[in-house]
């Protein structure tokens, strides 16, 4: 099983700021892999897929790179409506697709 | 639009067996593969497994030995059974879309249940 690991598991930003959120993987995903948004009380959202792709309607603030073990999620200018925790997971190898313990971003 | 309503008991005593439900609507079941995932309070995302079109599933080894997954094609729904639950299977359950063409990518996602497994 992939094990996903999450750097920092809080960052504590001001709004307009850049927000860098790191995943690193136990063995190679390729691009395999993808970042959620999850929101109190509401059901993740798909943001990135495939390392670097954007979903659909997601705000191009947000961007996805890395390939192989490590891997980056940034926020260009950090908005109110982006606190959050944010995941990531992989589909390389599976079952099972596994996720990461996630990063929460709150204003500081 | 692609619209997915779960339902099923919340309230389960250890060894009963968990049942949820999920009906998906504005999307072929031809073009989808079909998971739930599951959330302890508080916790992270366990995806226990997935179905396809066809009937073909694959599970998550941790809980392969309790789990189906099996659709109904007719009515556009798919289920859930988790056998002899305990308290560690107490958890926010959410059936989840992913297209065949990004398999393992989940991109729509139920409202979610909170199963709660008390004695």
């Amino acid at each position: 099983e992939i094990v996903l690991t999450q750097s920092p598991a809080t960052l504590s930003l001001s709004l307009g700021e850049r927000a860098t959120l790191s995943c690193r993987a136990s063995q190679s995903v390729s691009s395999y892999l993808a970042w959620y948004q999850q929101k109190p009380g509401q059901a993740p959202r798909l943001l990135i897929y495939d390392a670097s792709n954007r979903d659909t309607g997601i705000p191009a603030r947000f961007s996805g790179s890395g390939s192989g073990k490590e891997f980056t999620l940034t926020i260009s200018s950090l908005e109110a409506e982006d606190i959050a925790v944010y995941y990531c997971q992989q589909r390389s190898n599976w079952p099972p697709f596994t996720f990461g313990p996630g990063t929460k971003v709150d204003i500081k | 639009q692609v619209q997915l309503q779960q339902w099923g008991a919340g309230l389960l005593k250890p060894s009963e067996t968990l049942s949820l439900t999920c009906a998906v609507y504005g999307a072929s079941f031809n073009n989808y593969y079909w998971s739930w995932i599951r959330q302890p309070p508080g916790k992270g995302l366990e995806w226990i497994g997935e179905i396809n079109h066809s009937g073909s599933t694959d599970y998550n080894p941790s809980l392969k030995s309790r789990v189906t997954i099996s659709l109904d094609t007719s009515k556009n729904q798919f289920s859930l059974k988790l056998n002899s639950v305990t308290a560690a299977d107490t958890a926010v359950y959410y059936c989840v879309l992913s297209s065949n063409w990004r398999r393992g990518y989940f991109q729509h996602w139920g409202q979610g249940t909170l199963v709660t497994v008390s004695s």
